[in-house]
């Protein structure tokens, strides 16, 4: 059974800092595309991020590009979402998101979410 | 990047009813379109990829149709287990962009 677990989340002042995890288990990890999706709260889904199996390869969305790096280690079977320079718009409940296949095929997995809280 | 929007932003139906979503793209994302479906508090779950494609596990009273830049959904026979908030999201080129969203509740 695939399991993710995100965790790192909290409440963090504007320009600061937080990483996120997210431990993968019950698949090769190493194997598939993997992303950061949020939610702010009562909004829509937003993609945030995604990177390629390897690592080799990583996209970003605009709101969050130059301030936000996602990466994994799949010796450890975790990806991050390293979040810098935060702002008050980034208050969410952050997903990672696991693809069905390749990369463009769907997120067919989900973490139950880990809530970032930028307060005005 | 590529926008997303559906139609309608939210509906009102009955169990037993036929409903029907709409999903265009900006520009042609060949049939890279996903659907999900998210009840509050709860993560999202998929329902179909690249288009028509049938999530394992999911009911077949869900399908999807279209290819290029618009795109359906359809629930054959609501049931109540089906009100919620439903995403399209296309994944032909990054940013994956998701759709508005629309809620189907009880009438």
């Amino acid at each position: 059974e695939v399991q993710l677990l995100e965790s790192g989340g909290g409440l963090e002042q504007p320009g600061g800092s937080l990483r996120l995890s997210c431990a993968a288990s019950g698949f090769t990890f190493g194997t598939f595309a993997m992303s950061w999706v949020r939610q702010a709260p009562g909004k829509g889904l937003e993609w945030v991020s995604s990177v390629s199996s390897g690592g080799d390869s990583t996209y970003y969305a605009d709101s969050v590009q130059g301030r936000f790096t996602i990466s994994r280690d799949n010796s450890k079977n975790t990806l991050y979402l390293q979040m810098n320079s935060l702002r008050v718009e980034d208050t969410a409940l952050y997903y990672c998101a696991k693809v069905i296949y390749y990369a463009s095929s769907g997120y067919s997995d989900w973490g139950q979410g880990t809530l970032v809280t930028v307060p005005s | 990047d590529i926008q997303m929007t559906q139609s309608p932003s939210s509906l009102s139906a009955s169990e037993g009813d036929r409903v029907t979503i709409s999903c265009r793209a900006s520009q042609s994302i060949a049939r890279y379109l996903n659907w999900y479906y998210q009840k509050p508090g709860k993560a999202p779950k998929l329902l179909i990829h690249t288009a028509s494609s049938l999530q394992s596990g999911v009911p077949s009273r869900f399908s999807g149709s279209g290819s290029g830049t618009d795109f359906t959904l359809t629930i054959t026979s609501l049931q109540a287990e089906d009100f919620a908030t439903y995403y399209c999201q296309q994944s032909h080129s990054y940013p994956f962009t998701f759709g508005p969203g629309t809620k189907v509740d009880v009438k």
